[in-house]
């Protein structure tokens, strides 16, 4: 069973950091691209940011390029999303997800229950 | 950009619904649906416009290619109920989600 449990988000000070980790198991975490998506409270989906499965490519959405890195250690079949120069509108669930298939064709078929970060003074 | 139409619907049990999604430019056949419970992670329905995923229910189906895409629900149940999310694939950066579309009880 594909399971995707993420951690990290709490409460922050706006122009703080923060590290979120997704820890996946029950697939073969370094065959699969992943992706960072978020949803603030009451609103739609975002896409955040993505990775490749081995070669190291990534992505961001304008909104966080930047600010935000993220990461993965297929060792330890952990994806992270280091978050700096925090914003109020940053305030989200962060959910990890796979992609289905291909870097190419991103669609997301497994997702995580969330964390929620919250930016805040 | 993805543009979903209505924002919100409201629907009886055993009803027929479609949602709309329009893209900003040709997107081909490179769209997908999720749909969302309150307080849970997002779930594929639907990829390429429309295959239905495994468990899927076969009232659940999908339409459409180039700009123009529509999810339908036949004989709405009550495990229907919940927020439909169109997606597309086809660029690899951004990927873009509809603003999706609340499908409420009557």
């Amino acid at each position: 069973e594909v399971r995707l449990l993420e951690s990290g988000g709490t409460l922050v000070q706006p122009g703080g950091s923060l590290r979120l980790s997704c820890a996946a198991s029950g697939f073969t975490f370094g065959n699969y691209a992943m992706a960072w998506v978020r949803q603030a409270p009451g609103e739609g989906l975002e896409w955040v940011s993505s990775i490749s499965a081995t070669d190291g490519t990534t992505s961001y959405a304008d909104s966080v390029k930047g600010r935000f890195t993220i990461s993965r250690d297929n060792n330890k079949n952990k994806l992270f999303l280091q978050m700096n120069s925090l914003r109020v509108e940053d305030t989200a669930v962060y959910y990890c997800a796979t992609y289905s298939a291909s870097w190419h064709v991103p669609e997301f078929d497994y997702w995580g229950q969330g964390t929620l970060a919250i930016v805040s003074s | 950009q993805m543009t979903q139409s209505p924002s919100s619907l409201s629907a009886s049990v055993g009803d027929r619904v479609t949602i709309t999604c329009r893209a900003s430019q040709n997107i081909l056949t490179y769209l997908n649906w999720y749909q969302q419970k309150p307080g849970k992670a997002p779930k594929l329905l639907i990829d390429s416009v429309s295959n239905l995923q495994s468990g899927v229910p076969s009232r659940f189906s999908g339409s459409g290619s180039g700009t123009d895409f529509t999810l339908s629900i036949s004989d709405l149940q009550p495990e229907d109920f919940a927020t439909y999310y169109c997606q597309q694939s086809y660029t690899t950066s951004p990927i873009t989600f509809g603003q999706g579309t609340r499908l409420e009880i009557k």
